[in-house]
């Protein structure tokens, strides 16, 4: 019983382009969202959260959008950089347990020159 | 900057062995916790601590156990290893569990059961 789930494996993009991750999630008790990053043999990092409350949050390069409604969130990267590339994982917790996490299964993301 | 620290990075254990994941975390985190990564599976959270003394499970505890008798040190015990536990496992912590949900992750350790 996958709660959040990203259904492409894998993406590419040419640099200087939009990147756009999606995510769906179906507990309707998931409060806050994040995305991870994960460079090979490396542990994830984090890279931009939003809360419940909002529809939108933007870090420099990085927009996450939340649509509650369709439970749907997506990750736009602008513009798209070579360094960019890595796997990306949304996740999802529920009130009161910010810290425990259910993560989705990972978009591998290529930005190619 | 140690941050969260895992070992081994590497092993290799034959089915029925047992072995401890040492995870040692220097930020003065309340909130550990314990993740495997497996193909098309994403991150599964296996246990987690939310501080000392103090331990619970995951959405996949069977075949693992977890102690917390320091702030610092949350290892991962497997009792009784099986080739379906081989994954890559990721300790992480946070200042705590309803914090922001922005984890720090080790680098992970990767074990293969044959």
């Amino acid at each position: 019983d996958q709660q959040v789930k990203q259904n492409s494996p894998s993406l590419s993009v040419q640099e200087g382009r939009i990147s756009i991750l999606n995510c769906d999630y179906t507990n309707s008790m998931f409060d806050y969202f994040l995305w991870y990053k994960k460079y090979p043999a490396e542990g994830p990092t984090f890279l931009i959260s939003i809360s419940s409350i909002k529809d939108k949050n933007e870090d420099g390069r990085f927009t996450v959008f939340l649509n509650k409604s369709a439970k749907h969130l997506s990750l736009h990267i602008v513009p798209s950089q070579p360094g960019d590339s890595a796997v990306y994982f949304c996740a999802a917790s529920e009130p009161g347990t910010a810290s425990k996490l259910t993560f989705g299964t990972g978009t591998r993301l290529q930005v190619t020159l | 900057n140690a941050g969260v620290t895992q070992t081994p990075k590497f092993q290799v254990l034959k089915t029925g062995q047992s072995m401890t994941l040492q995870c040692a975390q220097d930020m003065n985190h309340e909130y550990m916790s314990w993740y495997r990564q497996d193909p098309g599976m994403g991150l599964r959270l296996i246990h987690y601590s939310v501080g000392a003394g103090i331990t619970d499970q995951g959405e996949v505890p069977n075949g693992y156990n977890v102690s917390r008798s320091t702030t610092e040190d949350f290892p991962l015990r497997l009792l009784s290893a099986a080739p379906s536990q081989t994954s890559v496992y990721f300790c992480a912590s946070s200042p705590g569990l309803a914090n922001t949900g922005e984890l720090f992750f080790g680098e992970g350790s990767r074990l293969t059961v044959l």
